[in-house]
């Protein structure tokens, strides 16, 4: 089942946060979070295991909570080059056996 | 460099033909995948491979067919039985599938459209 994400859409100004949310229906190894521009293909963003390590490129955040079914992206202090649609990929308790299921996306536009 | 090359970038079919995209790595990764992107969909798994001569469906494989006679290719076959097959397609792959916690590089997809 594809996890959940919200809000679908948001729209923002430059320098202002956001947080992106990923629920899952159930238990999760880990959730990978992807960005992609229009047309381009998606760029690695950040991986959360089951134990909160975290392993990413940039400088956004990410939660997993205890529950270990959701995941929230944060972006701080918002760039333009933030805009995007950003995936989650959650991969189940039983580690990558049937790889990566994405959620259908969250569209955010950064304004100047 | 290394990475991963889809081609072509767009494809135009008629309907009831099978057509082939393109698949090939060269970053020595053992997991390949296929997905399918539509508008409001997200990224829906197609098939998967873990290592050469080996691979399984994912959640939307019917229509397709795919092979992985070598660690670097994995091409996939749209056939005519697949019903609504315009779509972008984008082919990963992974240094490892089991207990995967390492990230997946996308190629740049393949746009195809059925007229």
């Amino acid at each position: 089942q594809q996890p959940v994400q919200s809000p679908q859409a948001v729209i923002l100004r430059e320098g202002e946060d956001a947080v992106i949310n990923c629920s899952s229906s159930k238990a999760l190894y880990s959730v990978h979070w992807y960005r992609q521009k229009h047309g381009e293909a998606p760029v690695f963003l950040m991986i959360l295991l089951k134990g909160g390590e975290q392993k990413g490129h940039e400088k956004i955040s990410a939660s997993i909570k205890k529950k270990k079914q959701q995941s929230s992206l944060y972006l701080t202090a918002s760039q333009l080059s933030y805009s995007g649609t950003y995936f989650c990929g959650t991969e189940g308790a039983g580690g990558g056996a049937d790889g990566l299921t994405f959620g259908k996306g969250t569209h955010l536009i950064i304004q100047p | 460099d290394g990475g991963i090359t889809q081609s072509p970038k767009y494809l135009f079919r008629k309907e009831g033909q099978n057509v082939t995209l393109s698949c090939e790595q060269n970053l020595n990764h053992d997991a390949m995948y296929w997905y399918r992107q539509d508008p409001g969909q997200g990224l829906r798994l197609i098939y998967y491979s873990q290592i050469v001569n080996d691979f399984q469906k994912g959640d939307i494989a019917e229509g397709y067919s795919v092979s992985r006679e070598k660690k670097e290719s994995f091409p996939l076959t749209v056939t005519s039985a697949q019903k609504n097959p315009t779509a972008f397609y984008l082919c990963a792959s992974s240094i490892n599938l089991l207990g995967l916690n390492t990230e997946a590089f996308f190629g740049q997809g393949t746009r195809l459209t059925v007229v």
